[in-house]
């Protein structure tokens, strides 16, 4: 079983919509979790991250960590067709190095 | 700005050859790691370096695989006697040493090997 759980998609929606991602993981000693997007051919951009349980909000981004149930979380208000692209969740232990560990990546398609 | 840059953007290689890539981090950044992508997976962690000090190896980098950072800016990463399996995207990254939560990629290395 990998560490970090991510479904693969293809998730598509019509513009405007309200879009979820969701990863889950195994290791509680997870601290930090992020969250990329990555257009197809180019490298990650990351977007946002956290650090505790609860919601963290950037413009039309939203990220939520439920630490008790090992769930993370990104919403996309009204999205846009440039939204779409593959979004990948990663997180990792502060002590440990650098080293992330990343999903699989959720294929997002936003249709106009 | 600049960000993370790659060197070459693609190498399409024979099987057996050496190739080797170049990554020039965000010029402030102590932090430089190396991934690998394989299509429609994450991306995987390889190595990763503070200033010129290398200080984690995953064991998915083989003997064949050899990782530099000279003088603690740019880096090389080396793939002797290239296999079919190592085609993938390489990806860098770089952050600061207390900030390891950013970390910044660059475009990548597409490896192809035939």
């Amino acid at each position: 079983q990998k560490e970090v759980e991510q479904d693969p998609g293809p998730l598509s929606v019509p513009e405007g919509a309200i879009v979820s991602l969701n990863c889950t993981y195994s290791n509680s000693a997870f601290q930090y979790f992020m969250w990329y997007r990555q257009y197809s051919r180019k490298g990650p951009e990351l977007l946002m991250y956290t650090y505790s349980s609860g919601n963290k909000e950037d413009g039309r981004f939203t990220a939520q960590v439920d630490k008790s149930s090992k769930y993370i979380s990104l919403f996309i208000r009204d999205s846009q067709p440039s939204d779409s692209a593959t979004y990948l969740c990663a997180m990792f232990i502060y002590n440990q190095g650098g080293k992330l560990i990343f999903g699989q990546g959720t294929e997002l398609s936003v249709k106009p | 700005d600049t960000g993370v840059s790659q060197d070459p953007r693609h190498k399409i290689t024979k099987r057996g050859q050496n190739v080797t890539f170049r990554c020039d981090p965000i010029s402030e950044h102590n932090r430089l790691y190396w991934y690998r992508q394989t299509l429609g997976q994450g991306p995987e962690f390889l190595t990763y370096f503070q200033n010129e000090a290398q200080l984690e190896k995953s064991r998915l980098l083989s003997d064949r695989f050899s990782a530099e950072r000279p003088k603690g800016s740019f880096s090389t990463l080396e793939i002797q006697r290239t296999e079919q399996g190592d085609s993938a995207m390489y990806l860098c990254a770089s952050s600061l040493a207390g900030a390891v939560y950013e970390q910044y990629f660059g475009p990548g290395t597409r490896l192809t090997v035939t």
